[in-house]
């Protein structure tokens, strides 16, 4: 059964910092991983998305890796501003069930 | 309107209560999404809709009713619900592969806050 766990649950960082939030899964059987950003009593904004035969995308100043031989991904916040504050949340799509697999996320809050 | 958008935002309820739960897409999808997400927790799938059918059901209880009407719109019908019930619900959608199997990207509404008394 595929478990998807992300690290550190919360994390604050002095603005200007550059910022890694980590996604780890137990099955590498993926079709791709998607890293979303959820803004308080909001929805889901999808922010990249890897396919199972890339290892990163990148969007502005944001970098994601796939390294699914390791069951891993990688989401880099370059220049982190105090708009970057969200919880951010990695989502694993099965090849087996058609399903997306999530994590609880990681809070990340950009202290001005 | 465009994306994904649902309706109430908000909404407190009674556990004798019925009410529902609307989305809406403009994107032109044809598969669909309920999803429950409680405090701290991941995020929980509980209907798909692909091409207005049925195809997943992870274990709902029968007190939370989908409908798909047509392929624009989603409903969850809601009755005796119970104070655990309370979260944020959210509903996606996707451009389903006609090879078979929903696609990959869903796109999110911003969910409504339901809150049971």
């Amino acid at each position: 059964k595929q478990e998807v766990t992300q690290i550190p649950a919360a994390l604050s960082v002095p603005e200007g910092e550059n910022l890694v939030l980590n996604c780890s899964f137990t099955d590498s059987a993926i079709y791709n991983l998607q890293w979303f950003r959820q803004d308080p009593g909001k929805g889901l904004t999808s922010l990249l998305l890897i396919q199972s035969s890339q290892r990163e995308q990148t969007s502005g100043r944001l970098n994601a890796s796939l390294d699914k031989s390791s069951g891993r991904s990688t989401l880099y916040i370059a220049a982190s501003q105090p708009g970057d504050s969200a919880t951010y949340l990695c989502a694993v799509f099965m090849d087996s069930n058609y399903q997306l697999i999530w994590g609880a996320g990681t809070k990340l809050i950009i202290k001005p | 309107e465009t994306g994904v958008t649902q309706t109430p935002r908000h909404l407190v309820m009674g556990m004798t209560n019925k009410k529902s739960l609307k989305c809406e897409q403009h994107l032109g999808h044809n598969a669909m999404y309920w999803y429950k997400q409680s405090a701290k927790k991941p995020l929980e799938l509980m209907f798909v809709y692909n091409f207005k059918e049925q195809t997943e059901n992870n274990s709902v209880p029968s007190r939370f009713s989908p409908e798909c009407p047509n392929s624009s719109h989603l409903f969850l019908h809601l009755h005796t619900l119970q104070p655990e019930d309370s979260a944020l619900y959210l509903c996606a959608s996707s451009q389903d592969n006609l090879a078979g199997g929903p696609s990959n990207e869903q796109f999110f509404g911003p969910g409504t806050r339901l809150t049971v008394l």
